[in-house]
């Protein structure tokens, strides 16, 4: 399945994270979720074969890379306190079969 | 812009009643329609797609272009639907935009 590191993260504000997902054998296309706390996921971006072909309402130090051996990373830069949420990952081969989500990194920014 | 509504933040039966969790959307285009649900402790995880007309632990869903709802029903509930249900349409392939989720609690 979809595995994602580390769990939890605390960083400060305008520090840099890079959060990783390895995703289901096979699958070509992987995307990145925002959940913030009691609310549901909001698309970031969204991976195919290790070009980014779309993005949600998310800035540009939001980024992100996908790799030839599924894995993939979410790299955000400057954090601010409002990127407290948890981060998901999912992948999939066919749109129309649904997405595989990993269980989250929780990021904490002080 | 593209928008999906879930007017119920908690839903609460008894087991054994019918349940219908509402999802409305405001879309351009015609989108693929997924309900997701995430189970205490588990991550989440796929209930069913329209395009299938599946059924899936007992839940249905049915679409409604010219109200353009797709609500998801289950005739009788059991404990074990107890969860957080979010519906999710996909314009653009795998780029879901969920709603803001319904916690169904089914009592004993």
């Amino acid at each position: 399945g979809v595995t994602q590191s580390p769990t939890h993260l605390i960083k400060t504000r305008g520090q840099q994270v890079t959060l990783r997902c390895s995703s289901q054998s096979g699958h070509n296309t992987v995307s990145w979720y925002q959940q913030a706390l009691g609310q549901g996921p909001q698309f970031i971006f969204q991976y195919y074969r290790e070009e980014e072909n779309g993005r949600g309402n998310f800035p540009p130090r939001f980024s992100g890379l996908q790799f030839p051996n599924d894995s993939s990373e979410l790299n955000v830069n400057a954090l601010e306190l409002d990127d407290s949420a948890l981060y998901l990952c999912a992948s999939s081969l066919d749109p129309q079969r649904g997405q595989f989500f990993g269980p989250g990194t929780r990021l904490t920014v002080l | 812009a593209q928008r999906v509504t879930q007017p119920e933040k908690l839903l609460s039966v008894f087991k054994g009643a019918p349940v219908e969790l509402k999802c409305n959307y405001s879309y351009s285009g015609s989108p693929e329609l997924f309900w997701y649900v995430q189970y205490s402790r588990q991550r989440l995880q796929l209930l069913l797609r329209h395009i299938s007309r599946e059924s899936i632990k007992g839940f249905t869903a049915d679409l409604n272009k010219g109200e353009t709802s797709f609500h998801l029903k289950k005739p009788f509930a059991q404990e074990e639907d107890s969860a957080m249900y979010y519906c999710a349409p996909d314009n653009a392939g795998n780029m879901l935009t969920f709603g803001g989720g319904t916690r169904l609690m089914v009592k004993p």
